[in-house]
């Protein structure tokens, strides 16, 4: 079986500072993870995924996470957050399927 | 290349009633995937088809149903309305069902009256 945690349900920052967003997953098999980001009245948008290969996955808009399996962990970080990155960010699991195991969401607030 | 369709963006219902959901997959892509999306229970997984089949489906009731069309297109329906539908439905489309990338749409929100 697969699920998500996602650490923090609401997280701030300045604008210009790091952003840290957190998963954790369970997963019975090797698994497949992705950071997806949602604005107000959209869709979900890929910002980045980890399938096989590299555990250091840089995706769209200079964000990038890193695959721990022995912390079962795939934060999102950004080095320096912008107004525009306010939105709610969601990460996923699967098992090699479409049927994707989804956490609950982190909203991220930027304050100028 | 365009994305992913789904019509109607918005829509009323009252219970009782029932509804059609539509999803135009990215040209190219063969697998649609559902999902439901409330506040409270979050993303959940609805149903999955790939050249015109389910090939899984989520715990959802009996009163969810889809299905898929020659062109890839696919439609959800939901009969007898409950207020606990009120929801954001989306669509998400992929080459095939294990390549290991989703394309969303922008959903359609559904309000039960």
């Amino acid at each position: 079986a697969q699920s998500v945690t996602q650490l923090g349900s609401h997280v701030s920052v300045s604008e210009g500072a790091l952003v840290l967003l957190r998963c954790n997953y369970s997963s019975s098999v090797p698994p497949y993870l992705f950071w997806y980001v949602q604005y107000p009245n959209q869709g979900l948008q890929l910002l980045l995924k980890y399938t096989t290969g590299a555990t250091l996955v840089k995706g769209i808009n200079g964000f990038e996470a890193e695959f721990k399996k022995s912390e079962t962990s795939f934060h999102l970080t950004k080095p320096s957050a912008h107004m525009s990155d306010a939105a709610e960010y969601f990460c996923a699991v699967s098992a090699y399927t479409n049927q994707f195991y989804f956490g609950t969401g982190t909203s991220l607030t930027v304050i100028p | 290349k365009a994305g992913v369709t789904q019509t109607p963006r918005y829509l009323i219902k009252t219970r009782g009633q029932q509804v059609t959901l539509s999803c135009s997959p990215i040209s190219g892509h063969r697998s649609v995937s559902w999902y439901q999306q409330t506040p409270g229970q979050g993303l959940q997984f609805l149903f999955e088809y790939f050249s015109e089949t389910q090939r899984n489906k989520g715990n959802f009731p009996g009163r969810f149903s889809g299905r898929q069309f020659s062109n890839s297109r696919s439609e959800m329906n939901v009969s007898t309305l409950e207020l606990g539908d009120s929801a954001l439905y989306l669509c998400a489309s992929s080459l095939g069902p294990t390549t290991g990338e989703l394309f969303f749409g922008e959903g359609s929100r559904l309000t039960v009256l």
